[in-house]
């Protein structure tokens, strides 16, 4: 069935460095949908893209919409401690009646 | 403030138990919905529910039940018929329009079943 593919799965960094991170279905996307979840808790809805190319910033955070439409990119500026956890992307399932499919994640980690 | 709740954070069943998820919002959102979470995965949808009163399958249905009676509760059984119940469970609502995808999310709750 349909699914996204979200890369890296997990990424080490040194507080300060800035972060990528991307996310690739087998379909063309309407929308693109990125969340964050800390441990144990619900996740986080950070930015939510509707145009093919479209540039979206909230904060530190800026998310892409891929020309393609088939891919979108997160990028996180100058990370510190409160990065850290799983980020998710996630799109419309095609014929689904508004649900969402999603990523497997990507988990930060803040290197000591 | 509004928001989704969900309780308990953390529910201990023995196995054979039937056991019940509660979801609340107060978003006057149409749309909830239901996920399973398991270590290292993504969300895999249960149940959802557009409207009162109507619900569908997701792509896990098997051995749940949820009912939604009002807009604001959409509670999720997990019966004796789950095999593998254990689980971080997560509710979700959406307003219906063009931001229909953007879902929001409840805390979560933990079920460990022995």
């Amino acid at each position: 069935g349909q699914q996204l593919n979200q890369s890296p799965q997990s990424m080490f960094i040194q507080e300060g460095e800035d972060v990528s991170m991307n996310c690739t279905s087998s379909s063309i996307f309407n929308t693109w949908l990125w969340y964050k979840q800390d441990p144990g808790e619900g996740p986080v809805l950070l930015i939510a893209l509707y145009k093919a190319g479209e540039l979206t910033s909230n904060g530190r955070l800026t998310a892409q919409f891929g020309i393609t439409r088939k891919d979108s990119f997160l990028n996180i500026s100058a990370s510190i401690p409160s990065d850290v956890g799983i980020y998710f992307c996630a799109g419309p399932r095609p014929r689904g009646n508004y649900q969402l499919i999603w990523g497997a994640g990507t988990k930060l980690i803040i290197k000591p | 403030d509004g928001g989704i709740t969900q309780s308990p954070k953390y529910l201990f069943r023995k196995e054979g138990q039937n056991v019940t998820l509660s979801c609340e919002q107060n978003l006057n959102h149409d749309a909830m919905y239901w996920y399973r979470q398991d270590p290292g995965q993504g969300l895999r949808l249960i149940y959802y529910s557009q409207i009162v009163n109507d619900f569908q399958k997701g792509d896990i249905a098997e051995g749940y039940s949820v009912s939604r009676e009002k807009k604001e509760s959409f509670p999720l059984t997990v019966t004796s018929a789950q095999k593998n119940p254990t689980a971080f469970y997560l509710c979700a609502s959406s307003i219906r329009g063009q931001t229909a995808y953007e879902q929001y999310f409840g805390p979560g709750t933990r079920l460990t079943v022995t």
